[in-house]
């Protein structure tokens, strides 16, 4: 079974601040994926990154870079310069070798920027 | 391109009564999930189909929800009859077939049972 825990209910950042968003995960899959998913408060989950287990380099996107340790499990999300827009909720989740591309969501961190 | 449509956006249902929920996939994606989130936690799977074949429903409560895809697009999630605990948000996503997976949400359809 997989298990993605994100252990910071909330976090507060201040505008231009760069934020990190823990995540870690526990597979026994040799091969997996790991997202992070925006959802603000209108609902719709936005897809922001996407990190192979066999990728090398961590991914990057914009402002958004994944900061995958395989020994630990981790997978935090980094977010630089933050914006007034990146308040909202964000998930980590994973996908694993089985089940056709099924996706394992966290609890969630609710992210909030102040100026 | 669209994005994953769905609807309706929000609806109020009394228990017992049953609700149906439409969605239409991102054009030329080949697999189609349903989700349900519920207040404070993250989205969490309840079928996926593959063009119009089931991949997995195993947390598809079958008692009382039910899906379809006909011809491999449009796809409906139906619930019958409904309890207070069905309150959520119901979530469609699309992907395509040979990525590394991610996901295409839609808006979402809000449910509340009273």
């Amino acid at each position: 079974a997989q298990k993605i825990t994100q252990t910071q209910p909330g976090m507060f950042v201040q505008e231009k601040e760069a934020v990190t968003l823990d995540c870690t995960y526990d597979t026994s899959d040799q091969s997996y994926g790991l997202f992070w998913y925006k959802q603000p408060s209108s609902g719709e989950m936005i897809f922001l990154i996407y990190q192979g287990s066999y990728d090398e380099q961590n991914a990057t996107e914009g402002r958004y870079s994944l900061n995958f340790q395989k020994a630990r499990k981790s997978a935090n999300l980094v977010i630089s310069a933050s914006q007034l827009g990146d308040s909202a909720m964000y998930f980590c989740a994973m996908r694993g070798e089985g089940g056709g591309n099924k996706l394992t969501f966290g609890t969630g961190t609710q992210l909030k920027v102040e100026l | 391109e669209a994005g994953v449509a769905q609807s309706p956006r929000y609806k109020i249902i009394e228990k017992r009564q049953s609700v149906a929920f439409w969605c239409n996939p991102i054009s030329g994606h080949a697999t189609l999930y349903w989700y349900q989130q519920i207040l404070g936690q993250g989205p969490k799977l309840l079928i996926q189909f593959q063009n119009n074949g089931v991949v997995d429903d195993s947390q598809l409560p079958k008692d009382r929800f039910s899906a379809e895809r006909l011809k491999g697009v449009d796809s409906t999630l139906k619930i019958q009859p409904a309890k207070l605990e069905d309150s959520a948000v119901y979530l469609c996503a699309s992907s395509r077939t040979g990525t590394s997976g991610e996901q295409y949400f839609g808006p979402g359809t809000r449910l509340t049972v009273t």
